[in-house]
């Protein structure tokens, strides 16, 4: 199986503070490589998907990058509503396997 | 707009087996381009994917090691939905399990049953 390791676990930032997560795949996935929100009690949400494409209806201050076998979630200038764990994803090749999660919290 | 829709027990007994159904509305169980997802979350074991169905001209599945002697996913066409079972349950079953729509990338995702596994 393909391992994902994401860091860090947990951090805390400021609002309007930029915001960065990094996923490290165990072998060369392309760019299978999803990234989902997801908030206390409710189920996750797709954000980016393919490394860098913005899913319909997400807002423009997230967005991801690559290289290599990393990956990274930035968010450009972090709200109040972005409280919640962030997953990493791997779509390259079944099982789907993900990240063992980011929380973000508010200062 | 899709909408998954989870139905299903909350509480198993051990060693007996857990059902769970994800109704569909605004696409279709036999989709030539969707396939069709059970997650589970878990404290000790994160988001575990552990199987799916879907329709290329017939029916495949795909399941995860950790499961595959104990699990099926199956499509129910009559009703455009699809269902998990889950044989020989222990505690460590117990998890909130998502259904979700995706060949890859899982854009719409069920409200999640908590499931324990308790006698």
């Amino acid at each position: 199986d393909i391992q994902m390791t994401q860091s860090p676990s947990s951090l805390s930032a400021s609002v309007g503070d930029r915001v960065t997560i990094t996923c490290r795949a165990s072998q060369g996935i392309n760019n299978y490589l999803n990234w989902y929100q997801q908030k206390p009690g409710k189920a996750p949400k797709l954000l980016i998907y393919g490394a860098f494409n913005l899913q319909s209806g997400v807002p423009s201050r997230f967005s991801g990058s690559r290289s290599g076998t990393d990956f990274t979630l930035t968010i450009s200038s972090l709200q109040p509503e972005d409280l919640a764990t962030y997953y990493c994803q791997q779509s390259d090749s079944i099982p789907w396997t993900f990240g063992q999660g980011t929380k973000v919290k508010i200062k | 707009q899709v909408q998954l829709q989870q139905s299903g027990p909350g509480l198993v007994k051990p060693s007996q087996t857990l059902s769970l159904t994800c109704a569909i509305s605004g696409d279709s169980v036999s989709s030539n381009s969707a396939a069709w997802n059970w997650i589970r979350q878990s404290p000790s074991r994160g988001l575990e994917w552990l199987g799916r169905t879907y329709y290329r001209s017939k029916w495949y599945n795909d399941y995860a090691v950790s499961v595959k002697s104990r699990i099926t996913v199956s499509p129910d066409t009559s009703r455009n939905q699809f269902s998990l079972q889950l044989n020989s349950l222990t505690p460590e079953d117990t998890a909130v399990y998502y259904c979700a729509r995706g060949a890859g990338r899982l854009d719409y995702w069920g409200q999640g049953t908590l499931v324990t596994v308790s006698s």
